[in-house]
């Protein structure tokens, strides 16, 4: 079965400073990797996804996130924190089940930045 | 144009009354999901919907009854609904239902309040 695991459910940054959320995942085969940023009562936006095409992905708002099978690791960094990238960030697995594409989340980090 | 468009945006209801929720998209996506989800948690699948035929339930329970009138539209309808009901409820869109690659696209979701 295909799992995601992220380390630390807040991580608080100032800003200009580097963020780095992590995810981990679990899974037999190729898998395929997203990060998704949900803002307060919005719905989830993609940030980027991992088809293993490259293993470091760029994604929108200046995030990035390197595929490490090595490490079975897919964290996702951006190199200067802003105040508007306060959110709760989610990392998911895809996964066909009985021939259908599910997404398995992660249990989501939220991310503070302060002046 | 990405935009997957759900209404109403809040919604509050009691016990006893009859609502529907509605979803819309205009990508070409053959696939569409209903998620649930609790306050600072992830989405939770519900259903899913590929090429307009319930492909995936997840023991959802029958007050919930989802439909999919065409290619474009997804429907929730909700009826006898219990407090711990109250959620986000997302709707998601992907190209191909069988194809773990593609990205899902959210919509804003609606607030729902049982009282």
């Amino acid at each position: 079965a295909q799992s995601v695991t992220q380390l630390g459910s807040h991580v608080s940054v100032s800003e200009g400073a580097l963020v780095l959320l992590r995810c981990n995942y679990s899974s037999s085969v190729p898998p395929y990797l997203f990060w998704y940023v949900q803002y307060p009562n919005q719905g989830l936006q993609l940030l980027l996804k991992y088809t293993s095409a490259a293993t470091l992905v760029k994604g929108i708002n200046g995030f990035e996130a390197e595929f490490k099978k090595s490490e079975t690791s897919f964290h996702l960094t951006k190199p200067s924190a802003h105040m508007s990238d306060a959110a709760e960030y989610f990392c998911a697995v895809s996964a066909l089940s009985g021939g259908y594409n599910k997404l398995i989340f992660g249990a989501g980090t939220r991310l503070a930045v302060h002046p | 144009d990405t935009e997957v468009t759900q209404t109403p945006k809040h919604l509050v209801m009691g016990m006893t009354n009859k609502k529907s929720l509605k979803c819309e998209q205009h990508m070409g996506h053959r696939a569409m999901y209903w998620y649930k989800q609790k306050a600072k948690k992830p989405p939770e699948l519900m259903f899913v919907y590929s090429y307009e035929k319930l492909s995936i339930n997840e023991s959802v329970p029958s007050r919930f009854s989802p439909e999919c009138p065409n290619s474009s539209l997804l429907n929730l309808h909700l009826h006898a609904l219990q407090p711990e009901d109250s959620a986000l409820y997302l709707c998601a869109s992907s190209q191909e239902p069988g194809l773990a690659s593609y990205e899902q696209y959210f919509g804003p979701g609606t607030r729902l309040t049982v009282t």
